[in-house]
């Protein structure tokens, strides 16, 4: 175990649907991520957050929204996706925004979109 | 932005023997570079970080090397077993001085008993 927990790990949702990623880390790190992993794809940035404070949004549509609580969780809000945003959710932390800084990765979501 | 490219998407190799795994870059070289292993199906966990000014890197059956004059970072794993049958990532700096990672695509490496 990495310290970073996702919930769920599977998630089949229909078009119309709205439903919400969960990351939780409780090792104290103050940066945290969202990555997408498409099949065939590198993984790619989706938002980062630093102290609570949203730092990057990389040309993410408007379909997935963010949220992040407090330093510890992490949530990532879905809704009208397309069968496109099929992939595998990765959250992820760090102790800070800082080069040479490993990240810790959660088992990720499988999301299907139907 | 910086890329990196792991041109083999897949390695298979005998148990016992060394596994070498490429990662290339392009642009300028960048301060450090990491490794990840991924196992199917979960989040990749961190293994190595190489400084540009370190040529070579251990930890324990691992080996990582940084070329800048190739513009490469090789992985080794010696004595590879099974259980090291993973996809393994490289990654580096989305720009000078930056925190982000861009990622390479991984290699599949299956080690055959």
């Amino acid at each position: 175990e990495t310290g970073v927990t996702q919930t769920p790990r599977h998630l089949v949702m229909g078009m119309t649907n709205k439903k919400s990623l969960k990351c939780e880390q409780h090792l104290g790190h103050n940066a945290m991520y969202w990555y997408k992993q498409s099949a065939k794809k590198p993984l790619e940035l989706m938002f980062v957050y630093s102290l609570e404070e949203r730092v990057e949004n990389n040309s993410v549509p408007s379909r997935f929204s963010p949220e992040c609580p407090n330093s510890s969780h992490l949530f990532l809000h879905l809704h009208t996706l397309q069968p496109e945003d099929s992939a595998l959710y990765l959250c992820a932390s760090s102790q800070d925004m800082l080069p040479n800084t490993e990240a810790f990765f959660g088992q990720g979501t499988r999301l299907t979109v139907v | 932005s910086q890329k990196i490219e792991q041109n083999s998407e897949a390695l298979n190799i005998q148990e016992g023997k060394t596994a070498t795994l490429t990662c290339n870059y392009t642009n300028y070289s960048p301060a450090y570079l990491q490794w990840y292993r991924q196992d199917p199906g979960r989040g990749p966990v961190f293994l190595l970080l190489i400084r540009e000014n370190e040529k070579e890197k251990r930890k324990e059956r691992l080996k990582v090397t940084f070329d800048t004059t190739l513009k490469q970072s090789l992985f080794h794993i010696t004595a590879s077993q099974p259980a090291d049958s993973a996809t393994y990532l490289c990654a580096r700096p989305r720009g000078a001085g930056s925190y982000q990672l861009t990622f390479g695509k991984g290699t599949k490496l299956s080690v055959i008993p």
